[in-house]
């Protein structure tokens, strides 16, 4: 399986900042994704993180708010923008691969906006 | 659209006691499911899986979990559990036709072990 790591770990922020977090993983992987966690709640897909080109964003998420980077197969930025308490969350990336049929999850990072 | 259900969000249980944790899922075609685990201040990790082949899956730490097509089913279970195997239990679901894509969540059940 693919060990992916996550940066930062956690952070708190303040409202109307924005914070990029950083997802690597150990070995190239066709599908990236990231996932929320809202407090006390399920994961959500945010976006597919495609390689080359803009991500693709699932309903109720918008790109000005979530602006993703894939600049190649191992790297993955998501940045939270323009933030708010309602943001606080987990943030996880995942990886996909057609041929292990499986996806596997980073750490996540865990954000508190102030 | 495909969705999943854990009917239960919080199952308390004593330690060396069975359970049971239910998922059941809707979908319009072929799918792969999975169970993932959450330990308190962890990430997710992958618990078990089905893809193919025999409808009953095994972890290496005793859970088991059984495909039941007619019933769109994949319920995890465990005849004894530990009080390490306190954590969120979440079951997913993706499309077989697209291996590796984005995965469908339930809510998650929270599996309480005491002494």
């Amino acid at each position: 399986s693919a060990v992916i790591s996550q940066k930062p770990s956690r952070d708190i922020c303040q409202r109307g900042t924005s914070l990029t977090i950083q997802c690597q993983v150990d070995s190239q992987v066709t599908m990236m994704f990231w996932y929320r966690q809202q407090p006390g709640q399920s994961l959500t897909l945010i976006a597919t993180a495609n390689q080359g080109s803009e991500a693709t964003y699932e309903s109720g998420f918008v790109i000005d708010k979530f602006p993703i980077s894939r600049p190649n197969l191992t790297f993955s930025t998501l940045t939270v923008s323009n933030m708010s308490p309602e943001d606080s969350s987990i943030y996880l990336c995942s990886v996909g691969d057609r041929r292990a049929d499986t996806q596997y999850f980073g750490p996540g990072t865990r954000l508190t906006v102030l | 659209a495909q969705s999943v259900t854990q009917l239960d969000s919080q199952v308390p249980v004593f330690e060396e006691a069975p359970v049971e944790l239910r998922c059941n899922y809707s979908s319009s075609v072929s799918v792969y499911l999975f169970w993932y685990v959450q330990y308190p201040n962890q990430g997710l990790q992958l618990l078990l899986k089905y893809l193919s082949g025999s409808t009953l899956v095994e972890s290496i730490n005793g859970f088991e979990a059984e495909f039941n097509k007619s019933q769109t089913s994949f319920h995890l279970r465990k005849p004894s559990v530990h009080i390490s195997d306190t954590a969120e239990y979440f079951c997913a679901v993706s499309d077989q036709d697209q291996a590796g894509t984005a995965l469908i969540f339930g809510k998650g059940t929270t599996l309480s072990v005491s002494s």
